[in-house]
């Protein structure tokens, strides 16, 4: 099952705000990535995570691997309505190959 | 260059019936992961195929099974159909696996109704 919590479960801000969201779990990840998905879609990759501490842009989004390796970070500035969706951790542990993913960040961004 | 290929897109299907979902990896990846997501919930893993073999399974019953093809390409079966079975199904693809970069793409899913 999920092993991964994600909060805010939802947000709502205004166009132009900067976001925050985070992912923590119980058990130790070696790598974690965050995904956006919008509705009836697959998730597409945002960013990719390998090393506890790394800190990794992408445009507007940042995203950091928490150092106790048990939590991440996103974070997206100046926000825009194009940003509305759902947006997924998801982390993969030291021993095995699976992913797990978070239970999701829905956002709003209000024009 | 494609990304990760899934079809059908949609799919109605009826209680006790089968599917077979099919997915092609990106170009050039040899690992295929399977994926349920029902409404409201992150995707829940179901398999990892390798280079034609299983590598990882989930907390699936063995109504779900699925099997890679010397192409890369991926089939997921599922028997016995139940209307919990209705979800939208994932699949990704990575180059490899066991390494510290994997990173896993996905296709836009099927969409499966289970009536």
């Amino acid at each position: 099952g999920q092993q991964l919590n994600q909060s805010p479960q939802s947000m709502f801000i205004q166009e132009g705000e900067d976001v925050s969201m985070n992912c923590t779990s119980s058990s130790i990840f070696n790598t974690w990535l965050w995904y956006k998905q919008d509705p009836g879609e697959g998730p597409v990759l945002l960013i990719a995570l390998y090393k506890a501490g790394e800190l990794t842009s992408n445009g507007r989004l940042t995203a950091q691997f928490g150092i106790t390796r048990k939590d991440s970070f996103l974070n997206i500035s100046a926000s825009i309505p194009s940003d509305v969706g759902i947006y997924f951790c998801a982390g993969q542990r030291p021993t095995g190959n699976q992913f797990y993913f978070g239970t999701g960040t829905s956002l709003t961004v209000i024009p | 260059d494609a990304g990760v290929t899934q079809s059908p897109t949609h799919l109605i299907k009826t209680r006790g019936q089968h599917v077979t979902l099919r997915c092609s990896p990106i170009s050039g990846h040899k690992s295929v992961s399977w994926y349920q997501q029902v409404l409201g919930q992150g995707p829940q893993f179901i398999f990892q195929y390798y280079e034609k073999e299983e590598r990882g399974r989930g907390n699936f019953p063995d109504r779900f099974s699925a099997r890679q093809f010397p192409n890369y390409s991926s089939e997921l079966n599922v028997n016995a159909l139940l209307l919990g079975d209705s979800a939208l199904y994932l699949c990704a693809s990575s180059f490899e696996v066991g390494v510290k970069s994997e990173t896993q793409y996905f296709g836009p899913g099927t969409r499966l109704l289970v009536l």
